[in-house]
């Protein structure tokens, strides 16, 4: 069965490093998505993306984030200088069209410990 | 007021049990209604997706809504140990916006 692929599982890094998480959506579908999961918290949104651009984006994801799809396989998000309050655990997302039934998978998660 | 409030336990039941899990939502802009079961560390599972209001079953899970009362609800008949786990409710809009907006989530223990 298809599913969405999160590399890596867990990213160490230094507060005010740059990280780049990484996704490999189910190949067919069109809708990416981030999202976030403080430890004990609730998961929230951060962005969304279509047709090679935002579509929608929270107020979580300031000037410090960015997403890109490099190519026709990857999905990243970046975090230019993280803080120690960017701890969390990342999910990726992706759905494979507003025709469907708004399902979204998610892959596993990337746990992001800043230190 | 939150825009979606679950209560988030813990719930612990002896295994066979029915399991009962609530969220309400204070936004009726909300019109899609899904449940996700979560383990440890792990991403979120899809579990039942309901656009309309009334019940709807799989298996042993029937997801209820009442937008009337903006009330979702899970039940789990014959809970076994293997559904513990934390179990998300989510919700999107109407409007468009297809982000989904999460619940806290419940802790669920089944005890064998």
């Amino acid at each position: 069965e298809p599913e969405v692929t999160q590399t890596p599982s867990h990213q160490v890094t230094q507060m005010g490093q740059e990280v780049i998480l990484r996704c490999v959506p189910i190949s067919n579908h069109l809708y990416f998505y981030w999202y976030r999961q403080i430890l004990g918290q609730k998961v929230e949104f951060l962005v969304s993306f279509y047709n090679n651009e935002i579509s929608e984006k929270s107020e979580i994801f300031d000037d410090q984030f960015s997403v890109e799809r490099p190519d026709g396989s990857n999905f990243t998000l970046k975090i230019r200088s993280t803080k120690l309050e960017d701890s969390a655990m990342y999910f990726c997302a992706s759905m494979l069209g507003r025709a469907t039934k708004n399902i979204q998978y998610f892959g596993a998660g990337t746990r992001l410990s800043v230190l | 007021q939150k825009e979606v409030e679950q209560d988030p336990g813990p719930l612990s039941v002896p295994e066979g049990a029915i399991v009962s899990l609530n969220c309400t939502y204070s936004n009726s802009a909300f019109q899609y209604f899904m449940w996700y079961r979560q383990y440890s560390r792990k991403g979120p599972e899809l579990l039942m997706y309901t656009y309309s209001s009334g019940n709807k079953e799989d298996g042993r899970f029937t997801a209820q809504v009442d937008k009337s009362s903006k009330y979702i609800s899970l039940f789990i008949r014959d809970s076994q140990p293997s559904d513990s786990a934390t179990y998300l409710c989510a919700m999107i809009k109407d409007t468009g916006r297809r982000a989904l907006t999460f619940g806290s989530g419940t802790r669920l223990q089944v005890q064998p």
